[in-house]
């Protein structure tokens, strides 16, 4: 398996532009996950999904963020508008539910500078 | 509010010694607690992890140390290598990890000296 591809690698635009970021899980894994990682405030969870539906959006730092997995190989996380504080790396991860050793699957990130 | 404490924030060993990296917790209802370490340019993989039925998992030359009554459980690489030279994180969740939400601390630089 190819493990878990993200699209852009690298993606740099201006503030106030709308930002896609692209994710597709490992296949036959059934729960998605986005995090943001920072310098200053580390690795974050952001929204979760299983089975294709969002659990848990409590990190989603506020209403400009949206994250969609309209099935189960693929989803997105959007940033609208997008403002200098979003840049970091981001990062989605996937993994198979109640699979020993319970191991999430990174991808490799995608880094967003907001200029 | 910091769930998963780490210490400390980096790290310089040289090689053949021992890194040591501690991590604290505070929800006594995390029952799982990996590690990850980190590339740079890449993502997180999982290194190792323990459940708190037991006090410590050894794999390889990675050892966690786990104990329940001081919520801390701790990561130590015995001969370190230049190889190591990463970032490592604890975690922890509730439920199983892999369908659970990890809740991570803030990472250590690990620099091996050759």
């Amino acid at each position: 398996d190819a493990g878990v591809i993200q699209s852009p690698r690298h993606e740099v635009t201006e503030m106030g532009q709308e930002v896609t970021l692209r994710c597709k899980p490992i296949s036959g894994h059934d729960y998605l996950f986005w995090y943001r990682q920072t310098m200053m405030r580390g690795l974050e969870l952001l929204i979760y999904f299983n089975n294709n539906v969002p659990i848990d959006d409590s990190g989603m730092p506020e209403d400009r963020f949206s994250a969609k997995m309209p099935n189960a190989s693929f989803s997105t996380l959007k940033i609208q508008p997008s403002e200098p504080r979003d840049s970091a790396v981001y990062f989605c991860a996937s993994s198979l539910g109640g699979s020993l050793p319970y191991e999430q699957y990174f991808g490799p990130g995608t880094r967003l500078t907001v200029t | 509010q910091q769930q998963v404490k780490q210490s400390p924030q980096s790290l310089i060993v040289q090689k053949g010694g021992i890194s040591i990296i501690n991590c604290a917790y505070e929800n006594t209802a995390f029952d799982y607690f990996p590690w990850y370490q980190q590339f740079p340019g890449k993502g997180p993989a999982l290194l190792i992890a323990i459940r708190p039925d037991v006090s410590e998992k050894k794999e390889g030359r990675f050892t966690i140390s786990f104990n329940k009554s001081a919520k801390q459980f701790s990561l130590h690489i015995m001969d370190s290598q230049p190889g190591d030279s990463a970032t490592y994180f604890c975690a922890a969740s509730k439920g199983q990890g892999g369908s659970e939400k990890l809740v991570f601390g803030k990472g250590m630089k690990l620099t091996v000296n050759p």
